[in-house]
């Protein structure tokens, strides 16, 4: 059972298009939202995140949109960039007795070509 | 800048081998977590661990196990290797409550054979 539903698995996009990835969760006990972001032989590392109680967040080229009452938010990349040619990962993170427990997405593979 | 070091990039086992993947972080972080990554399937939490000598169970930590002895080591341990657990294994740590971006290895990708 997969708590956090990503999409699409890949995407190509020209080089100063949007790319857009989306994903939707069913625990209302979520409340954070990150973004990671992969390159072929490294690890994860964050991207951008967002709290339940805002319904936007930029930084630079990245947005995040956020719809609580529909439990879905997505990752905006304005002017795509061959360099922003990466995996993508949303996540959610509950926290319980004490503990944080951090769910992903299944990842999408962005393909920016010039 | 934090570092979460994998102790090996490559491994290749064979079926039945026990097997410990080994994972230190250098920022006197609370919270550790092991991850395999499979194509299809993103990144699937087996184990996490909040406190040394404490763990709890992810979302499939059938066939395996893990030990924190010490708050920067987190190691993984495969009892019985099999073949499904070919994969790329992803260790990440964090800081306490609060603290919640994840700081990642570069992963060990395990091959049994």
């Amino acid at each position: 059972q997969q708590q956090v539903k990503q999409s699409p698995q890949s995407l190509i996009v020209q080089k100063g298009g949007i790319s857009i990835i989306n994903c939707a969760y069913e625990n209302t006990a979520f409340d954070y939202f990150p973004w990671y972001q992969q390159f072929p032989g490294k690890g994860p590392a964050l991207l951008i995140a967002i709290r339940p109680d805002v319904s936007e967040k930029k930084e630079g080229r990245f947005t995040i949109s956020f719809n609580k009452s529909a439990k879905q938010f997505s990752l905006h990349i304005m002017d795509s960039q061959p360099g922003d040619s990466a995996t993508y990962f949303c996540a959610a993170i509950y926290y319980s007795g004490g503990y944080q427990k951090v769910t992903f997405g299944i990842g999408t593979k962005l393909q920016v070509i010039p | 800048d934090v570092k979460v070091t994998q102790s090996s990039r490559y491994l290749v086992k064979r079926t039945g081998e026990k097997v410990f993947l080994e994972c230190v972080q250098d920022m006197d972080h609370e919270n550790m977590f092991w991850y395999r990554q499979d194509p299809g399937l993103g990144l699937r939490l087996i184990y996490f661990s909040y406190d040394v000598k404490m763990k709890e169970k992810g979302d499939i930590p059938e066939g395996y196990s893990v030990s924190r002895e010490k708050k920067e080591r987190f190691s993984l341990i495969l009892e019985s290797a099999s073949t499904n657990q070919t994969s790329m294994y992803l260790c990440a740590s964090s800081l306490g409550q609060g603290g919640e971006k994840l700081f990642f290895g570069s992963g060990t990708q395990l091959s049994v054979l």
